[in-house]
C-alpha cells in the first residue's frame, strides 16, 4: 500500500532530545523528508537523506536511515518550545513523476 | 524571495456549492503541485503541473475536481458540487522540476475549506 506510517504524538520536555519515527513503503524511493508544519501554516522542509545514505546531521537535526527495514528517523536535539508543531516524513517515489507520498504526521509537544 | 501565494485562506460553503482556490507559485518554478490535507491526516497530492501540461493526475476526483494551469504560471483548483468530505485544507507547492536531484517543494500556506 501507500500508507507511510508514523507514530501520532510525542510530548518531551523543553531541553531534552526528541526522536520521532517513520515507516516509509518503497525501497526504491529516492529521498526522504522532514517537513514540519505550524498551526495555520503551510509545510517547511526541515531536511532530507539521499537513500545512500544512513545518518545526517545539521545542526540541532539528525536523521537516520535503515534502509533494510525502510525506517527513518528525526532526532532534535535540545529541543525548544519553538519546535511544537507536527513533523511529516515524506518519500520520494522512484516511478513516474516522483511524487511525495506524505506520512500521517507525529504532532510533538514541548512544555517548558 | 517571495513565496508560493494563495487565496482565499479559508473558505464556507453549503455541499453542492461551487468553489475555486488560487495559487501563484514562486517565480521560474516549472512545477506546480496540489495537495489536500484532510484533518490528522498528511496532504495526498491531487494534481501535479510541469509548466501548463497535466502530468499526474491520478488521485483528482475528476467528476468533481478541475484544475488550470494557464501560461504556465497561476493555477486553479476548482470543485462543482462540493460534498462534506471535501472539507480539508488545500495546499499548493512549487519546485524547479527539470529533473534536478533534489528537487525540493515549496509549500503556500493553504486555504482552509469547510463545506456545511
Amino acid at each position: 500500500g501507500e500508507d507511510v506510517e508514523q507514530s501520532l504524538f510525542l510530548s518531551v520536555r523543553e531541553g531534552d532530545s526528541s526522536v520521532i519515527n517513520c515507516t516509509y513503503t518503497d525501497s526504491s524511493s529516492t529521498y526522504l523528508y522532514w517537513y514540519k508544519q505550524e498551526p495555520g501554516a503551510g509545510l517547511q522542509l526541515l531536511t532530507y537523506i539521499f537513500s545512500n545514505m544512513d545518518m545526517k546531521q545539521d545542526q540541532r537535526l539528525t536523521v537516520l536511515l535503515n534502509k533494510k527495514d525502510k525506517h527513518l528517523s528525526l532526532r532534535i536535539a535540545d529541543t525548544q518550545t519553538g519546535d511544537s508543531a507536527i513533523y511529516f516524513c515524506a518519500e520520494r517515489k522512484n516511478t513516474g513523476f516522483q511524487k511525495l507520498v506524505f506520512g500521517t504526521g507525529t504532532r510533538l509537544l514541548v512544555s517548558p | 524571495e517571495a513565496g508560493v501565494a494563495q487565496s482565499p485562506r479559508y473558505k464556507i460553503i453549503e455541499k453542492r456549492q461551487s468553489v475555486a482556490f488560487w495559487c501563484n507559485p514562486i517565480s521560474g518554478h516549472a512545477t506546480l503541485y496540489w495537495y489536500q490535507q484532510i484533518l490528522g491526516q498528511g496532504p495526498k497530492l491531487l494534481i501535479q503541473f510541469q509548466n501548463n501540461g497535466v502530468v499526474d493526475d491520478s488521485q483528482l476526483p475528476k467528476d468533481r475536481f478541475s484544475a488550470e494551469r494557464l501560461k504556465g504560471v497561476d493555477s486553479t483548483l476548482k470543485i462543482q458540487p462540493a460534498k462534506l468530505e471535501d472539507s480539508a485544507v488545500y495546499l499548493c507547492a512549487s519546485s524547479l522540476g527539470g529533473g534536478r536531484r533534489r528537487n525540493e517543494q515549496f509549500f503556500g500556506p493553504g486555504t482552509r475549506l469547510t463545506v456545511l
